[in-house]
């Protein structure tokens, strides 16, 4: 089975960092996604980790440690756009690109 | 706009009813996912269909089927509906990303069923 787990709720502040861990536990790894939802909205691409190591890609960075089945998305000066949910994905390499995602972490961004 | 097709938007119905959700994927992608998503449970994987053909099946119901035609959309037909089976329905897409070089999905805006 796959189990993938993150905290429910972080509140933080504009203009703070926050990270949002993510660790996992699949049979087989084939890459970690992190998407950005928006409440009612649709999920959107952020971040993909296939290697050990930190991708950066603007305000947002992604680590991936496999030995530990551990990653996190790092979000720098934090604005209120940010508040959302952030959704940890894994795909297993029988998946076809399916993916199986996190229950999610709702981030609240205060003034 | 994701590319991402997916009608209706909205869909208020009945429990023992029967619906159908229809999704268009972006140009040129051949694979379409439905994901349902619950407040309880997040986001769920149902049921994949590459180029037609069934490829992958999550935690799909019986009560539930997919299909994927030859002009690459696809519909989801949910019946004998349950209070339980109210949530948001998502179709998704993949293609490579040019920056990551990974199959990424692309979500639709989502088809929310609510079942009274």
């Amino acid at each position: 089975g796959q189990n993938i787990d993150q905290p429910t709720e972080m509140t933080a502040t504009e203009g703070a960092i926050v990270q949002i861990n993510c660790t996992y536990q699949t049979s087989g790894f084939n890459g970690l996604f992190w998407y950005q939802q928006h409440a009612g909205e649709a999920p959107t691409f952020l971040s993909y980790n296939v290697l050990d190591g930190l991708e950066e890609k603007g305000r947002f960075s992604s680590f991936l440690s496999r030995s530990k089945g551990y990653s996190y998305l790092l979000l720098k000066e934090l604005q209120m756009k940010d508040s959302a949910s952030y959704l940890c994905a894994v795909r297993v390499p029988s998946g076809y690109s399916t993916l199986t995602f996190g229950k999610g972490t709702m981030l609240l961004v205060s003034p | 706009d994701s590319g991402v097709t997916q009608t209706p938007k909205h869909l208020i119905t009945a429990t023992g009813q029967r619906v159908t959700l229809r999704c268009s994927p972006r140009s040129g992608d051949l694979s379409v996912y439905w994901y349902q998503q619950s407040l309880d449970q997040g986001l769920q994987f149902l049921i994949q269909y590459y180029n037609g053909e069934e490829r992958a099946k999550g935690n799909i119901l019986e009560r539930f089927s997919a299909q994927q035609f030859p002009d690459l959309h696809s519909e989801l037909n949910l019946s004998s509906l349950e209070l339980g089976d109210s949530a948001l329905y998502f179709c998704a897409s993949s293609a490579r990303d040019s920056i990551s070089g990974a199959n990424v999905l692309t979500f639709g805006a989502g088809s929310r069923l609510t079942v009274l």
